[in-house]
This record gives structure tokens, sequence and C-alpha cells, in this order.
């Protein structure tokens, strides 16, 4: 089974702090991603990165970044984190290849930022 | 742009009532078209791939089926346990090598005992 884990599934931080959130894939999976779960507004995505080293932007790349130095781990970065920043925050992987590209998700990882 | 709009926004079945949740979708050219459940406060799970109109897949008591404006998920006999948020996505053809995806705001269903 893919297994995507997430290093924290609750967290609090406050404005203007750095936060980390880490997303680790055990499938050697090429694609990774980070989505942004608000109610309402369904996922969005942030970031992703089909290659190590290698990122593009989504649909919500403001305020955030990425790095990917291995394979298997991808992190999400708030340089300084807001308000507007609390949110669920959805890590998935993907192959490359034949067939269908379904991604799966770790189990999320809800930031309240205040 | 690509869209992809789910009706309803919420359902309310009493066990057993079987029933159908709706995708329609707008892209230029469609790869495929995903299906995942959401329990509460977890990630989504994958259930299905649709690649083409007329195509259908089923497990348990779901069945998914594709034209080429829309998918829908049938739910047959629901059991409580099926209470949760089902979530569409595409993936255009025009996505680059990551194969992004673009997701609906979901329809959560609430099976009544």
């Amino acid at each position: 089974d893919v297994k995507v884990t997430q290093s924290s599934r609750y967290l609090v931080k406050r404005t203007g702090e750095k936060v980390f959130l880490e997303c680790v894939q055990d499938m050697d999976h090429e694609n990774m991603f980070w989505y942004r779960q608000d109610p309402g507004l369904g996922l969005r995505l942030i970031y992703f990165s089909y290659d190590v080293k290698m990122k593009e932007k989504g649909d919500i790349p403001e305020g955030y970044s990425v790095s990917r130095e291995k394979k298997e781990r991808f992190s999400l970065i708030l340089e300084s984190a807001s308000t507007n920043q609390t949110s669920m925050y959805l890590c998935a992987s993907s192959a490359v290849g034949q067939g269908s590209y379904e991604q799966y998700f770790g189990p999320g990882t809800r930031l309240t930022v205040t | 742009e690509d869209q992809v709009t789910q009706s309803p926004e919420a359902l309310r079945l009493q066990e057993g009532e079987s029933s159908s949740l709706n995708c329609s979708y707008t892209v230029s050219g469609l790869r495929g078209l995903f299906w995942y459940r959401q329990d509460p406060g977890k990630g989504p799970e994958f259930l299905f791939t649709l690649y083409s109109a007329g195509e259908e897949k089923e497990k348990e008591r779901l069945k998914a089926t594709l034209t080429k404006k829309e998918s829908f998920l049938h739910i047959t006999a629901p059991k409580p346990e099926d209470s949760a948020t089902y979530l569409c996505a595409v993936q255009p053809i025009s996505s680059g090598s990551a194969r992004q995806l673009t997701f609906g705001s979901g329809t959560q269903l609430t099976v009544l005992p």
C-alpha cells in the first residue's frame, strides 16, 4: 500500500513565525503535491514537484515556498505565517508512467495561526 | 479554465435509500476523472479513475459513470459507514508532467440508520 505521512496532525503557530510542514512517501513516486483545503473552496494546489529539486507553482503559491532535496520528501514552508494561512494542509504523491496518475494523500496537518 | 462543479453540496439519505452524486466538468480535453472519499479530519482516499465516456467502475455499493460533460457516483443501498465527503477531480490533457488535478468542492453525504 502507498503510504504518505505528514510530520504533524495538528500545529498551532503565531503570526510571523516560520513554519515547516514535511511530507514523506514510501512508494518511490516522482510527483509530490501540496494542497490546502478550506470549507467551501475545496482542495487548492499550492505547489508541486515532478522531480528532486524541481518545483512548480500551483494555483495559490503566494506566501509559501517548497523544498524537495530527496525524492521521498517534500516540504512546505510558510516564511512568515499569517492568520489567513489557517487551514488543513494535505500532501499527495503520484507515480509517472503508463496509467492514470492517481494521487495518494497523507492524513493532513491542521494548522492554526494565531 | 478547467472547472469542476459537484452537486448537491450535501445529501442526507436513509439507510438503504439509493441515490446519485453529480460531478460536472469543463476541460479542454480530459485525460482522466477521479473520485475520492474523504472522512472528517483525514486525507482523501482514492476510489476510481474513469478515462472515456461510457466507462463504468464499481466498488461495493459505489458505481461511477462518465459522460462527455459529467460523472455520476451512484450509491446503492447505502449504509451509515458510507457517510463521508465525496470529491471529484479532473486531469486535463493540458496538465503538465506531474499530471496535476483540479478538484470540485465535494458532496457531503450522510446516511442515517
